[in-house]
């Protein structure tokens, strides 16, 4: 059966630190893979995806993440955080027309 | 995201009631799913439909039931609540591209 690992649950850091959240998956064909945020109270938002083609993705926000194929990863980063950036982010792999999520990173930023 | 609406936001009721929760969305798309949110699991899929004629289980499907109604209505309904089933559940549609849009969510809570 196909996983998704996060391997933080939760991370705290300060304003303008950088931010590495790490993703891996156990699904050995192709795949498409997303990160998505979800802010205090509301839905989750794409922040970005890999399909194919270059393997550094840029998504909003200023966050990217690149993919690694022969690591199963996929991990989402970004230089310098603001507070702005609390939230908890899901990683997520989709496999025949369906998503399998993470359990989800908690980021908590500090003023 | 407002393309996607889900009725009630929040929900309380009591052990073996029936309760339905709805979605609709207007981004015309065929895909449509059904997760709920556990603290520190991620989303998990209950139920999935590609089009008004399919529906399909997913991992936690028992207990839940749904209904495709139109191609812009998916409900999810809970025969006989237990208080386990107490979560947050996400609607979300997808089209060709894949990417999948969420609804606001239901906070249910079972007593």
């Amino acid at each position: 059966a196909q996983s998704v690992s996060q391997h933080n649950h939760h991370v705290i850091l300060s304003e303008a630190a950088s931010l590495e959240l790490g993703c891996n998956y156990s699904y050995g064909g192709t795949v498409n893979l997303f990160w998505y945020v979800q802010y205090p109270g509301q839905h989750l938002q794409l922040l970005l995806k890999y399909f194919s083609g270059d393997p550094l993705v840029k998504g909003i926000k200023g966050f990217e993440a690149e993919f690694i194929k022969s690591k199963f990863s996929f991990n989402l980063r970004k230089p310098s955080v603001q507070w702005s950036d609390t939230a908890e982010y899901f990683c997520a792999v989709r496999n025949d027309y369906k998503l399998s999520f993470g359990a989800g990173t908690t980021v908590t930023v500090r003023a | 995201d407002a393309d996607v609406t889900q009725t009630p936001r929040n929900r309380i009721t009591k052990t073996g009631k029936r309760i339905m929760l709805e979605c609709s969305q207007t981004k015309g798309h065929d895909r449509m799913y059904w997760y709920r949110q556990d603290p520190g699991l991620g989303l998990r899929l209950i139920y999935y439909s590609f089009d008004v004629k399919d529906i399909n289980k997913g991992e936690i499907s028992d207990g839940y039931s749904v209904s495709r109604q139109a191609q812009a209505k998916f409900s999810l309904s809970l025969e006989s609540a237990i208080p386990n089933q107490t979560a947050l559940y996400f609607c979300a549609t997808a089209g060709i591209g894949e990417t999948q849009y969420f609804g606001p969510g239901t906070r249910l809570l079972v007593l």
